[in-house]
């Protein structure tokens, strides 16, 4: 079946320096990616999302990239501070219009 | 944050009773979700409707069953629970292809 796959699943970085989450995908029908950052207790709350028709996205210290001829996409999150630290969810849509999702990425923000 | 409200938000249960689990919204969305979240797996889709009265499975429909008979509730049942069933649950509304919202989630524990 279809999948997506996320890496790292823990990433460790100091406040103030950049962190990177990396998803592949397998189904070349996908045309949508959202990243859902989800705190304890609480469900997933989108955070940025991207398009087939676009190959990057910004919004202030985040923003995706996406690369369909490798299949595979990335958030990046710039001059992190401890409000980040969550655990952050990349997912796919596939031909029939729901999401795959990849098994998500514990980040620590280190003081 | 969107008008979702999941109950019970805890249930612990016995192997082979019947549970059922509430969404209830109140964005009178058309769309509503049921997802399970389980460590290394990310979040399934295990069924969702697009209207009253219409359903459809998602990857992990085994063993559940759902409702919807008004805009506002959609609801999950086991039917006769099973450990492997032990996961938070979560519900969501919104277009496919589109920002979901989500629940705060439901957690349940089978013995």
């Amino acid at each position: 079946g279809e999948n997506v796959e996320q890496h790292p699943s823990t990433l460790s970085v100091q406040e103030g320096d950049s962190a990177v989450i990396k998803c592949t995908y397998s189904d070349s029908a996908s045309n949508y990616f959202p990243w859902y950052k989800q705190e304890l207790g609480k469900g997933p709350q989108l955070i940025i999302d991207i398009r087939s028709n676009v190959g990057e996205k910004k919004d202030q210290r985040i923003a995706v990239t996406l690369n369909k001829t490798a299949k595979h996409f990335s958030l990046h999150i710039t001059e992190t501070q401890p409000e980040d630290s969550a655990v952050y969810f990349c997912a796919a849509s596939i031909s029939n219009y729901q999401l795959i999702w990849g098994a998500g990425t514990k980040l620590i923000i280190k003081p | 944050d969107a008008g979702i409200t999941q109950s019970p938000r805890h249930k612990v249960t016995e192997t082979g009773t019947p549970v059922t689990l509430r969404c209830h919204q109140t964005e009178n969305h058309r769309y509503m979700y049921w997802y399970r979240q389980d460590p290394g797996h990310g979040l399934r889709l295990i069924h969702y409707s697009y209207g009253v009265k219409d359903t459809d499975k998602g990857e992990v429909s085994d063993g559940y069953s759902v409702s919807r008979s008004k805009t506002e509730d959609f609801l999950l049942t086991l039917e006769s629970a099973t450990s492997s069933q032990t996961s938070v649950y979560f519900c969501a509304i919104g277009q496919p292809d589109q920002p979901l919202h989500f629940g705060n989630g439901t957690r349940l524990t089978v013995t």
